[in-house]
């Protein structure tokens, strides 16, 4: 059963447009996510997180939106660049025992920028 | 190097043969993780260090995958008499110690890619 859903295999967006993909949670206990970004052959880079405490993170053109009443979290690109195509994969944890949990991810949404 | 390192990128190893895999974390990073990744999914979490202790080895497939950190800093993931359904990018990640409300990021080396003949 999987706790971390992404229901976009694939998206497609012009150059200078926004990009959103979406992801869904559905462990109540979680309170930390993150978004990565994967190229091929490459290890997954971090890119931004938030923390179920807060509702809305940004970094410059990248921005998390969490809607825990519907366990739904969102990433926003703006504006979209050729060099954001990759795959992003959204990932969640929980605080336990006194540390970090493992990350549990969704399968990943290839993003595809055109000029 | 300032990132997690990992080694060797690729291995070839015939079914039954036992494997090696290398994660040399960033400096100073006490949290440890190996994920397994198969091919159009997710990294799926293997088994979590923190220092040289082994805290978390739930994900670990089987009996035939062992992991160690013995000095707290490099680990290896071995896996014995290795069979096809092995095949797959085995990630490393490490991190700071989370204290609350902060919290920091896993990062990941680029991976070993596992293929069994």
């Amino acid at each position: 059963d999987q706790q971390v859903k992404q229901n976009s295999p694939s998206l497609s967006v012009q150059e200078g447009r926004i990009s959103i993909l979406n992801c869904d949670y559905t462990n109540s206990m979680f309170d930390y996510f993150l978004w990565y970004k994967k190229y091929p052959a490459e290890g997954p880079t971090f890119l931004i997180s938030i923390s179920s405490i807060k509702d809305k993170n940004e970094d410059g053109r990248f921005t998390v939106f969490l809607n825990k009443s519907a366990k739904h979290l969102s990433l926003h690109i703006v504006p979209s660049q050729p060099g954001d195509s990759a795959v992003y994969f959204c990932a969640a944890s929980r605080y336990y025992g006194g540390s970090q949990g493992n990350l549990i991810f969704g399968k990943g949404t290839k993003l595809s920028v055109k000029p | 190097g300032a990132g997690v390192s990992q080694s060797p990128r690729y291995k070839v190893a015939k079914r039954g043969q036992d494997v090696a895999l290398r994660c040399d974390p960033i400096s100073g990073h006490v949290s440890l993780f190996w994920y397994q990744q198969a091919l159009g999914q997710g990294p799926e979490f293997l088994t979590y260090f923190q220092n040289e202790a082994q805290l978390d080895k739930s994900g670990l497939p089987s009996d035939r995958f062992f992991a160690e950190r013995p000095e707290g800093s490099v680990s290896t993931l071995k896996i014995q008499r290795t069979q096809q359904e092995d095949s797959a990018v085995y990630l490393c990640a490490s991190s700071s110690k989370r204290l609350r409300p902060t919290v920091q990021p896993q990062h990941f080396g680029d991976g070993t890619r596992l293929s069994i003949l």
